[in-house]
């Protein structure tokens, strides 16, 4: 069964503390994305990533790190430079091109 | 930078009509365009795709019109039925990166 999984589902910290999200796919996918989702607003790209070893800032990358040491993972970390990290954190696969974005279903981070 | 926009927030549609969500594009540039839909709690999923050379595409009750010349995307749902309300959004791509729009919530009376 491919897909997307992202691990938590909700996610609480306390200010000040770095806090890593997860994301795995089956996919056999080239790129991967890290987009944010607050209420009201459409998705913002944080981070993405087209090859191992290799990836790029999106719209709002700043207070977040990645890492790509597999094709298969790419983890989102939210440090604590981040202002305002609470939201709704959704992980995205796709082949190389013009090809629709496969999700997986979120964490919700919650920092108190 | 450039942005994706919905022309409505939120649609209210009586179950069996013809649903149409609007959006508006500002790229030129961009290239390929995607509707998703998204239910409470879950990830974005794929409705259907156009690319800029096309005009229309045609899915399983849904219809994306594609028109370039005033920047304007559409997404028609055919006989609307409960399922179908969720948020609905367009995204652009341009250089391959995917920027969406804020949303259109649709709710389905019965």
């Amino acid at each position: 069964d491919g897909g997307i999984t992202q691990s938590p589902k909700y996610l609480f910290r306390k200010e000040g503390q770095n806090v890593t999200l997860s994301c795995e796919q089956n996919l056999n996918h080239d790129a991967m994305y890290w987009y944010r989702q607050d209420p009201g607003q459409g998705l913002r790209l944080i981070y993405y990533s087209q090859i191992v070893n290799d990836f790029q800032k999106g719209d709002i990358a700043e207070g977040y790190s990645v890492s790509r040491e597999k094709k298969e993972s790419f983890p989102l970390t939210v440090t604590s430079a981040q202002k305002n990290p609470t939201a709704y954190y959704l992980c995205a696969s796709s082949i190389i091109g013009d090809s629709p974005l496969h999700f997986g279903n979120g964490t919700r981070l919650t920092v108190t | 930078g450039e942005s994706v926009g919905l022309h409505l927030p939120t649609l209210s549609v009586q179950e069996g009509d013809n649903s149409i969500i609007n959006c508006a594009y500002s790229n030129s540039a961009s290239d390929y365009f995607i509707w998703y839909k998204q239910e409470s709690g879950k990830g974005p999923q794929f409705i259907i795709d156009i690319r800029s050379n096309m005009d229309k595409r045609q899915g399983q009750r849904v219809t994306v019109l594609l028109n370039k010349t005033v920047k304007h995307l559409s997404l028609q749902i055919a006989a609307t039925q409960p399922g179908d309300s969720a948020v609905y959004f367009c995204a652009e791509s341009n250089d391959y990166k995917l920027s969406f729009g804020a949303g259109t919530t649709v709710t389905v009376r019965a």
